[in-house]
């Protein structure tokens, strides 16, 4: 299993800012995942996060709004940024263990934005 | 491109209740099947695994069962307490993305 700490845990924000959010997880993992979950919804994937390359994005989310670092194979960060209502919502980690291509996906406790 | 469905939407039940999720999808080309537990604002909390080649998995009072060739899942839980409300989540991992359904919000009545 993992264990994944996210922070914030949650945060209000002002329109026009951008916030970055912390993921670490207690052990090396091959995959990382950002998800989106917006009021009332499922969860959207936002990106891939890639150890040591540039994160893969799914259709409709891009770099410049959604800068992800992954320096490590325990750490990764997503940022959101120039902020604005529409983008409230809580964002969650998720890794993969390493090697276990049908592996459990394991998740963080979800970082609430609310953007005034 | 995969589409996850749970119904129903929102459930409401007496303490001590057995109950039963449903959760389709309409590729049958999965590697598993993960149940997921959220409470309001949270993060999400694995409940079970089920891998393609198998038929059910058992965790407590919860039953995880996996039929591949019709495109469902089912999730029971036995005597149901206060302390299972929240909204359950399947996930069908095709080994490129994992597809969430919308969940069922579960409450349950002391």
């Amino acid at each position: 299993s993992a264990v994944i700490s996210q922070k914030p845990s949650r945060d209000i924000c002002q329109r026009g800012t951008s916030l970055t959010i912390q993921c670490q997880v207690d052990s090396q993992v091959t995959m990382m995942f950002w998800y989106r979950q917006q009021p009332g919804q499922s969860l959207t994937l936002i990106a891939t996060a890639n150890q040591g390359s540039e994160a893969t994005y799914e259709s409709g989310f891009v770099i410049d709004k959604f800068p992800i670092s992954r320096p490590n194979l325990t750490f990764s960060t997503l940022t959101v940024s120039n902020m604005s209502p529409e983008d409230s919502s809580i964002y969650l980690c998720s890794a993969y263990p390493r090697g276990e291509v049908t592996g459990e996906l394991f998740f963080g406790e979800g970082s609430r934005l609310t953007v005034l | 491109k995969q589409e996850v469905t749970q119904i129903p939407a929102a459930l409401s039940v007496p303490e001590g209740e057995n109950l039963v999720l449903n959760c389709s999808f309409t590729d049958s080309a999965i590697y598993n099947l993960q149940w997921f537990r959220q409470d309001p604002g949270k993060g999400l909390t694995s409940l079970l695994l089920i891998q393609s080649s198998q038929r059910e998995q058992t965790s407590g009072r919860l039953n995880a069962s996996l039929d591949k060739s019709s495109g469902r899942s089912t999730l029971y839980i036995a005597a149901s307490q206060p302390g299972d409300s929240a909204t359950y989540l399947c996930a069908s991992n095709t080994g490129n993305q994992f597809y969430f359904g919308t969940g069922t919000s579960l409450t349950v009545i002391p």
